[in-house]
């Protein structure tokens, strides 16, 4: 089975940039997607964006001008940047693993436990 | 975006009700829908996938049906460890849309 695990600061002063890495404990270098959700407090789940092994991202269009979604194949490892954060970016934030099989399956399958991510000064 | 409406946000059953919670699409998006349960502090879980599919390892009381816009989710026969945050989520377009969730308390 494999594992995902978020890491970074859990503490962003406003203005700044959030950083958060996830590890895969496998290879990264399968066909599916691996995305970042985040979940303020108190609020549902929100899709921020995702990466595939090649590179290529995809991003929610209401954060796209300040999200970067990075990849580095030789450490299993993907990556999130969002600048010129703010408190309203207060959030848990999750990696999860997107699993696609044409017109079988298409759902975020495996995830890991989550990071809180506080923005204050 | 394709918008998710979830309803009820709330409620309470007892154990071992029949629990029913909807959820509605801005558009139509066949049958690209997945549920998930969350529970605080821990990893959402996928439970059905396609909108009816049951995920490996899943407990068979957990069910989903519907297409086009309209779908449901069922818990056969509510379990006290069934206490958690449901939500629904579309994959027809980008970008991925989760329903605003349906917090499912025990009586």
């Amino acid at each position: 089975q494999v594992h995902l695990q978020e890491s970074g600061p859990g503490l962003v002063k406003p203005s700044g940039t959030l950083s958060l890495t996830c590890t895969v404990s496998d290879s990264i270098r399968t066909s599916n997607w691996w995305s970042w959700v985040r979940q303020p407090p108190g609020k549902g789940l929100e899709w921020i964006g995702e990466i595939y092994h090649s590179g290529s991202t995809n991003y929610s269009p209401s954060l796209k001008s300040r999200v970067t979604i990075s990849v580095d194949k030789s450490k299993d490892q993907f990556s999130l940047r969002l600048n010129s954060v703010t408190a309203a970016d207060t959030a848990v934030y999750f990696c999860a693993r997107r699993i696609t099989i044409f017109e079988v399956i298409d759902a975020f399958d495996i995830w890991g436990p989550g990071t809180m991510v506080t923005v204050s000064s | 975006d394709i918008q998710m409406t979830q309803s009820p946000s709330s409620l309470s059953a007892s154990v071992g009700d029949r629990v029913t919670i909807t959820c509605q699409a801005s558009q139509d998006i066949s049958n690209y829908l997945n549920w998930y349960q969350h529970k605080p502090g821990k990893a959402p879980k996928l439970l059905i996938y396609a909108a009816s599919n049951l995920e490996t390892g899943v407990p068979s009381r957990f069910s989903g049906s519907g297409s086009g816009t309209d779908f449901t989710f069922t818990i056969s026969s509510l379990e006290p460890e069934d206490i958690a945050t449901y939500y629904c989520q579309q994959y027809d377009n980008l970008p991925h849309t989760f329903g605003g969730g349906t917090k499912v308390e025990i009586e």
